[in-house]
């Protein structure tokens, strides 16, 4: 069972290149969620989908879009890099609402040049 | 959504008893109290999750007074790997309760 799996691990990109971090459950989750972790600090939200078809934006969602293709992806794009980007991305995912807990994956380091 | 307060970082040694409160004033009838533990480079993993009064399981205890407005998490005897970062999350279980954010969580350090 791998749970959470986010590609790529790791990512360099100029300064206005676009890419999509991909992420995948096996866990027959409803909702999923994408945040940002900056050196030190703590995790904030950019994007979630309370379940398949919706999408929400979280505390800091500029800069980025997302799309929820199905029930186990949820991807994170970037379309024109900026070096204030540069962090680690996780995605996550839970059953929608009730107490249940989030499932995070590995992370996705991400450096803008 | 209720705004969690912890203590930016906590000093132990190895053996004692650690306890880290998170204060959330603003906890709603549904709120459930989830918290996390996170090692350097990896995504943060469940570790308790409580409503009311106490909690225990292999790893922790919860603690949660009658009003609710704050928790305390119990990490029994611990150990250098117990050197994490532990976040306290309160997220309500009504329908539309799905937009989930962190506070700055508490950094714990471990020594010998």
């Amino acid at each position: 069972n791998a749970g959470v799996t986010q590609t790529p691990k790791f990512q360099v990109l100029k300064t206005g290149q676009s890419m999509t971090l991909q992420c995948a459950q096996d866990m027959n989750h409803n909702s999923m969620y994408w945040y940002r972790q900056d050196p030190g600090m703590g995790l904030r939200l950019i994007y979630y989908s309370a379940s398949e078809g919706t999408t929400d934006k979280g505390e800091v969602p500029n800069g980025y879009n997302v799309s929820r293709l199905n029930k186990r992806e949820f991807s994170l794009r970037l379309e024109s890099a900026a070096p204030s980007q540069t962090s680690v991305y996780f995605c996550a995912s839970r059953e929608q609402g009730g107490s249940s807990p989030l499932h995070f994956g590995n992370g996705t380091r991400l450096t803008v040049t | 959504l209720a705004k969690t307060t912890q203590p930016i970082s906590m000093d132990s040694y190895e053996g004692q008893e650690v306890n880290i409160t998170c204060s959330h004033n603003n906890i709603a009838t549904n709120d459930y109290i989830t918290w996390y533990q996170q090692f350097p480079s990896q995504g943060p993993r469940f570790i308790i999750q409580g409503y009311k009064t106490k909690v225990t399981n292999e790893v922790a205890s919860l603690f949660i007074p009658a009003d609710r407005k704050s928790s305390t998490l119990s990490l029994p005897r611990v150990s250098l790997s117990d050197t994490a970062v532990y976040y306290c999350l309160v997220g309500d279980t009504t329908g539309g309760g799905n937009k989930l954010t962190f506070g700055t969580g508490t950094q714990l350090k471990v020594e010998l």
